[in-house]
């Protein structure tokens, strides 16, 4: 069974610090996706890394997928609170079925 | 539809009763999930379709889910004699066939058993 573990859970920060939220598995996955979810609505797409070590940019984001392609992480500069929400991790498995296991979710608080 | 539909958005009912949801994807969207998410948790996978395979059911928790998809279309996840721990936001999500594929929720549908 693969398993994404997502770290912190809970994070509540200042409008302007650097966080940063970790996805790891001991699976393999052949990509991995980013998702932001807002409350009564569901997740949307932040971005896909599918080659080991890529490192993707999105404004103040900034997703890395590990060599290995068992981990990924999601920096955040400078926070502000329209970062606020739900952010989720999403693994496809070596196999390609198209099938995706989602993380348990960091949920992000940033305060003006 | 321009997004993934899903009704009802609100179901209340009582334990012990059979509950039906249903979820409208994108058109042309090959692949369909359903997953469950308790408040202020991940998403946990129940149920894949993918064109004319054979579902992956997997995720179903007990014989007491099912759900069943016309072809590409709609698709409703059907939940029997529901429990007090069946209690979550149902989402469905759609999309084009691909391991990378992005997947595009509705905005799923609140079950509260009593």
């Amino acid at each position: 069974t693969q398993l994404l573990e997502q770290s912190p859970q809970f994070l509540s920060i200042q409008e302007g610090e650097n966080l940063t939220v970790y996805c790891n598995s001991s699976s393999v996955f052949s990509s991995l996706q980013w998702y932001r979810q807002e409350p009564g609505e569901g997740p949307v797409l932040l971005v896909t890394v599918v080659t080991g070590g890529e490192v993707k940019k999105l404004k103040r984001l900034t997703f890395q997928f590990g060599d290995a392609r068992k981990d990924s992480s999601l920096h955040i500069t400078a926070a502000q609170p329209g970062d606020t929400g739900l952010y989720l991790c999403a693994g496809a498995g070596p196999s390609n079925t198209g099938k995706l296991i989602f993380g348990q979710g960091t949920t992000l608080q940033v305060k003006p | 539809g321009a997004g993934v539909s899903q009704s009802p958005s609100n179901k209340v009912t009582e334990k012990g009763k059979d509950v039906e949801l249903r979820c409208d994807p994108i058109s042309g969207h090959t692949a369909l999930y359903w997953y469950r998410q308790r408040l202020g948790q991940g998403l946990e996978f129940l149920i894949y379709f993918q064109g004319n395979s054979a579902p992956d059911k997997s995720g179903l928790p007990s014989d007491r889910f099912s759900a069943e998809r016309t072809g590409e279309s709609v698709s409703t996840l059907t939940i029997q004699r529901t429990q007090q721990e069946d209690s979550a936001v149902y989402l469905c999500a759609s999309s084009l066939v691909s391991s990378t594929g992005e997947l595009f929720f509705g905005e799923g549908s609140r079950l509260t058993v009593l």
